[in-house]
């Protein structure tokens, strides 16, 4: 069985502040693809970065950075200094090689004040 | 496309009509999905395409809920007798092979409106 739990159904947090949102996977799998997408107000999903389970390394992408520990089956994602446009459903999502769909968690909606 | 493509962008319908919801993938991408978003809910999986076969439509909430793809292309979904618990955002999403752990890129939803 697959499952994604982001456990944060909402964030607020003052702008330049950096926060972090969680992700906790299950798979039995050894291969497996791990995502996160955001959702702005406009509704459309964008692709932030794509893990596959044999990269541990972490990633930093400006202010986005993303932190893989295949040890605690997390895949968190920290914004650096905040910004309003941040302001967002964030979607955590897993994919097993075994499988025909990805799984996404229920969402982390971050919102960013000015 | 640039992107995955889906039309009507809204759609508003009396109950017990059908509806079609069509999405154009991204050229070159062979695997197509369908997920459903309720109001302030996550995504639901419904339907995969790989060609056109679909070897995953377990997600199909019921027998009123279709999908085909023709051509390894375009995909329309269909609601027979629509509901108001249908009322949701249906995403069309693409992909190069999935079994890959390719990127699956979404379009921008079809907003339905049962009423």
């Amino acid at each position: 069985a697959q499952k994604v739990t982001q456990a944060q159904t909402e964030i607020s947090v003052v702008e330049k502040e950096d926060v972090t949102l969680d992700c906790v996977y299950e798979t039995r799998d050894t291969t497996y693809y791990l995502f996160w997408y955001k959702q702005p107000p406009s509704g459309e999903l964008v692709f932030l970065i794509r893990r596959n389970s044999f990269d541990e390394q972490n990633e930093i992408s400006g202010r986005y950075s993303w932190n893989f520990q295949k040890s605690t089956s997390s895949f968190n994602f920290t914004i650096t200094a905040s910004q309003v446009v941040d302001s967002a459903v964030y979607f955590c999502a897993l994919l097993q090689r075994s499988a025909s769909k990805i799984i996404f968690g229920s969402g982390t909606r971050l919102s960013i004040r000015p | 496309g640039a992107g995955v493509s889906q039309s009507p962008s809204n759609k508003v319908t009396e109950k017990g009509k059908d509806v079609e919801l069509r999405c154009d993938p991204i050229s070159g991408h062979t695997a197509l999905y369908w997920y459903r978003q309720s109001l302030g809910q996550g995504l639901e999986f419904l339907i995969y395409f790989q060609g056109n076969s679909a070897p995953d439509k377990s997600g199909l909430p019921s027998d009123r809920f279709s999908a085909e793809r023709t051509g390894g292309s375009v995909s329309t979904l269909t609601i027979q007798r629509t509901q108001q618990e249908d009322s949701a955002v249906y995403l069309c999403a693409s992909s190069l092979q999935l079994s890959s752990g390719n990127t699956i890129y979404f379009g921008e939803g079809s907003w339905l409106t049962v009423v």
